[in-house]
């Protein structure tokens, strides 16, 4: 099974700065890597699909970038509605889909 | 409007079945693979499950595999999972959610989800 590594843990940030979640995949996944948002209490929310595509109706200060084992998130200008938990997922090996850990964002 | 709704969560002794409903609404149901997340309390996101958009194929994780099955009503617009011998590692809440690509190879991009339904396993 493809493991994915996610990186820190925890972040504690500032409104305004720029933030940066990283994920490392135990192989070559090519581009084939999501990130999604949860906030407490409710459902995750796809934010970018496919290493670095917005998902419609994000805001453009959520970003995405990487190939093959390396990847990294991005926002731009950290906002208080941005407190949240974020996950990548992975899925080059189906029908097994794989989840980071998690990074909890604070302010 | 576009949501799934899921319901059937409860609490269940160990070793037993429930059964986990997911209605679908403002969407054509029928063209979209479908899955199952769950997330214990305080911890992450797991995959547990998936269906093709037809039904004619499915998959599961292995730690729910030959416990569970997913299986969907077209007619019905729902999704469900049937979950038997259940042990306390099953404890979570369980999301549905829609694959983002329509038609018969789907992808694995999870970009609809259900507000999800607590299971709880306990004697």
């Amino acid at each position: 099974d493809i493991q994915m590594t996610q990186s820190p843990s925890s972040l504690s940030a500032s409104v305004g700065d720029r933030v940066t979640i990283t994920c490392q995949a135990s192989q070559d996944i090519n581009i084939y890597l999501n990130w999604y948002q949860q906030k407490p209490g409710k459902a995750p929310k796809l934010l970018i699909y496919d290493a670095s595509n917005l998902e419609a109706g994000v805001p453009s200060r959520f970003s995405g970038s990487g190939f093959g084992t390396d990847f990294t998130f991005t926002i731009s200008s950290l906002l208080p509605e941005d407190i949240a938990t974020y996950y990548c997922q992975q899925y080059d090996n189906l029908p097994q889909y794989t989840f980071g850990q998690g990074t909890k964002l604070e302010i | 409007e576009v949501q799934l709704v899921e319901s059937g969560g409860g609490l269940v002794q160990p070793g037993g079945s429930l059964r986990l409903s997911c209605a679908a609404s403002g969407f054509a149901f029928s063209r979209y693979w479908m899955h199952w997340v769950r997330q214990v309390p305080g911890e992450g996101l797991v995959w547990v499950s998936r269906i093709y958009n037809d039904g004619t194929r499915t998959g599961y994780a292995d730690s729910v595999l030959g416990r569970f099955t997913i299986s969907r009503d077209n007619a019905k617009n729902t999704l469900y999972l049937q979950m038997n011998s259940l042990r306390d590692e099953d404890t979570a809440v369980y999301y549905c959610a829609r694959d983002k690509r329509p038609g018969h190879y789907g992808s694995g991009i999870f970009d609809l989800w259900g507000q999800g339904t607590l299971v709880s396993v306990s004697s």
